[in-house]
């Protein structure tokens, strides 16, 4: 059974730091990887998708990459701003079905 | 890219009642998710609904609480029935173009 885990649960940082948030797989055998955020009370925005076969994506001052055999991925953010502000979930294709990972929640204060 | 639509966007309903959420989507799809995203949690997957045959429910969830319509390519409804303050939680739909999943507002529910 595919399990998805986000490290860390919660982040507080000042404006203007580089961040990265973790995602790890327990099933190495999926399609893509998705990254998303989510405000308060709202639904889902895609950020990026990552293919099985690509190993990093980008998308102005965010980066994900992704390590297949180790259940790894990584989202980067530069250069942080308090709109960044929100809870980054991960996801995986897996089977048909897209496992969520536990999400890390991000407040960058000014 | 999809848009979705999901009515409605809240709701506060007593306990023993029932709530249809409605999802459309502005182009066809094969196959509309569901999940469940309890509070301070992330999302789980409810079912998956295609168009002319029945949902297939996840462990955990049954047809009977949560009984799925999907009459066409762009449409389909969720129902929690007969609710109880454990169904509180945010409901969101979801379509998969080009292998990107795209979701719904969501449906914030409150049972009280």
């Amino acid at each position: 059974k595919q399990e998805v885990t986000q490290i860390p649960a919660a982040l507080s940082v000042p404006e203007g730091e580089n961040l990265v948030l973790n995602c790890s797989f327990t099933d190495s055998a999926i399609y893509n990887l998705q990254w998303f955020r989510q405000d308060p009370g709202k639904g889902l925005t895609s950020l990026l998708l990552i293919q099985s076969s690509q190993r990093e994506q980008t998308s102005g001052r965010l980066n994900a990459s992704l390590d297949k055999s180790s259940g790894r991925s990584t989202l980067y953010i530069a250069a942080s701003q308090p709109g960044d502000s929100a809870t980054y979930l991960c996801a995986v294709w897996s089977t048909d079905k897209l496992i969520f990972g536990t999400g890390t929640r991000l407040q960058v204060f000014p | 890219s999809a848009v979705i639509s999901q009515k409605p966007s809240r709701d506060i309903c007593q306990r023993g009642t029932s709530l249809t959420i409605q999802c459309q989507v502005d182009s066809q799809v094969t196959m509309m998710f569901w999940y469940r995203q309890q509070p301070g949690q992330s999302l789980t997957l409810i079912a998956t609904a295609n168009q002319g045959s029945e949902a297939t429910y996840e462990s955990g969830f049954v047809i009977d609480k949560f009984p799925i319509s999907r009459p066409n390519l762009t449409f389909s409804t969720l129902t929690v029935s007969n609710m109880s303050p454990e169904d509180s939680s945010i409901y969101l739909c979801s379509v998969v173009g080009r292998g990107r999943a795209f979701f719904g507002q969501g449906t914030r529910l409150t049972v009280v």
